[in-house]
């Protein structure tokens, strides 16, 4: 059964910082990873979306990558600011029956203080 | 385009009330999702359509019924409403199961 961690939980950091979020996955047969972005009562907002024959994404200050094999894919958000404060999440797609749907996982709350 | 639409925003229900939570898209997608989020366990799966007059259960469809008549629209139906059933739910949709997934604003349901 596929898994999705994301680390950290929280994370709080100073406007200007450049930041990694992490999503790791148990299954790497995959055939895309997405990054969301969840801000408080609202809908996600897909980000970013990495297709398995693909290394990384790039879209603005935001740069996903996405290693298979070691079940990783980062998310890069360079110099951050406030309005990047929000909920990130990944969510894989696998490709056998049973993991052919979208796994999200948990999230990680980010704060961007200025 | 509205993009994915979903009514009510908020609803209470008494427990073994029954309702319908709709669904809409302007993007002709043929892929739709019903997810549920609760605190601490992420999004989950409830039902999704493949297209007009096909439907499948996901992860937690117990509880659950969809039917999907249009393109357009995937409503969500709650047979018999229970405490457990208190959460948000989002409807998504894409073009195809590995494209882009676009998720309306969500619906927060009180079960009492």
């Amino acid at each position: 059964k596929q898994e999705v961690t994301q680390i950290p939980a929280a994370l709080s950091v100073p406007e200007g910082e450049n930041l990694v979020l992490n999503c790791s996955f148990t299954d790497s047969a995959i055939y895309n990873l997405q990054w969301f972005r969840q801000d408080p009562g609202k809908g996600l907002t897909s980000l970013l979306l990495i297709q398995s024959s693909q290394r990384e994404q790039t879209s603005g200050r935001l740069n996903a990558s996405l290693d298979k094999s070691s079940g990783r894919s980062t998310l890069y958000i360079a110099a951050s600011q406030p309005g990047d404060s929000a909920t990130y999440l990944c969510a894989v797609r696998g490709m056998a029956y049973n993991t052919d749907k979208l796994i999200f996982g948990t999230g990680t709350r980010l704060q961007v203080f200025p | 385009n509205a993009g994915v639409t979903q009514t009510p925003k908020f609803q209470v229900l008494k427990t073994g009330q029954s309702m319908t939570l709709q669904c809409a898209q302007d993007m002709n997608h043929e892929y739709m999702s019903w997810y549920r989020q609760d605190p601490g366990m992420g999004l989950r799966l409830i039902h999704y359509s493949v297209g007009a007059g096909i439907t499948d259960q996901g992860e937690v469809p117990n509880g659950y019924n969809v039917s999907r008549s249009t393109t357009e629209d995937f409503p969500l139906r709650l047979l018999s409403a229970a405490p457990s059933q208190t959460s948000v739910y989002f409807c998504a949709s894409s073009y195809d199961d590995t494209d882009t997934q676009y998720f309306g604003p969500g619906t927060r349901l009180t079960v009492l």
